[in-house]
């Protein structure tokens, strides 16, 4: 079956660096997303990653590893408002995202 | 602003009425998508039309009934749900399907509560 695994909640203070984990296991794989979801509000695209490695954008990175079925989410230099849900989704064989329940993350001063 | 509008945004409805959501995508793509995202849960996927066909319907209860009228819009008509129906409603649109880098862009969502 198809499966992601990414912790509930994570807590980070402001200004720190913060790591959210994603496993996955799909039929097949076409590369991987992660989207930002503030409370109440729809989903934003993040990055996509389809080789392995370490994509930088900003203050925000993404690494895939294809091998291990895993990936990150790097953010750096947190503000108040990173402050949200991150969802991990990867694409299977039929081109169609498999999404995880998302990393709750809260920001403390 | 992702360029795809949702109406309504809100929407509380008793079990015997007959409502439809609408979604519309000014990006020009040729495929979208009807969510439902419940409480702490993974989004679902429930729908999705390519070049107005349907090429996905993941089991869906038929009281939920999409209609693609063109690639830019999109309405999923509710009648008869039930309680367990409550959620928020995403409608998404990306380019097409067939492609690795398709990202999917997110309406706003209709926060759906049925009595």
């Amino acid at each position: 079956g198809q499966n992601i695994d990414q912790p509930t909640e994570m807590t980070a203070t402001e200004g720190a660096i913060v790591q959210i984990n994603c496993t996955y296991q799909t039929s097949g794989f076409n590369g991987l997303f992660w989207y930002q979801q503030h409370a109440g509000e729809a989903p934003t695209f993040l990055s996509y990653n389809v080789l392995d490695g370490l994509e930088e954008k900003g203050r925000f990175s993404s690494f895939l590893s294809r091998s291990k079925g895993y990936s990150y989410l790097l953010l750096k230099e947190l503000q108040m408002k990173d402050s949200a849900s991150y969802l991990c989704a990867p694409m299977d064989s039929n081109y169609q995202l498999i999404w995880g329940a998302g990393t709750k993350l809260i920001i403390k001063p | 602003e992702t360029g795809v509008t949702q109406t309504p945004r809100h929407l509380v409805m008793g079990m015997t009425n007959k409502k439809s959501l609408k979604c519309e995508q000014h990006l020009g793509h040729n495929a979208m998508y009807w969510y439902k995202q419940s409480a702490k849960k993974p989004l679902e996927l429930m729908f999705v039309y390519n070049f107005k066909e349907q090429t996905e319907n993941n089991s869906v209860p038929s009281r939920f009934s999409p209609e693609c009228p063109n690639s830019s819009h999109l309405f999923l008509h509710l009648h008869t749900l039930q309680p367990e129906d409550s959620a928020l409603y995403l409608c998404a649109s990306s380019q097409g399907l067939g492609q690795g880098a398709d990202t999917q862009y997110f309406g706003p969502g209709t926060r759906l509560t049925v009595l």
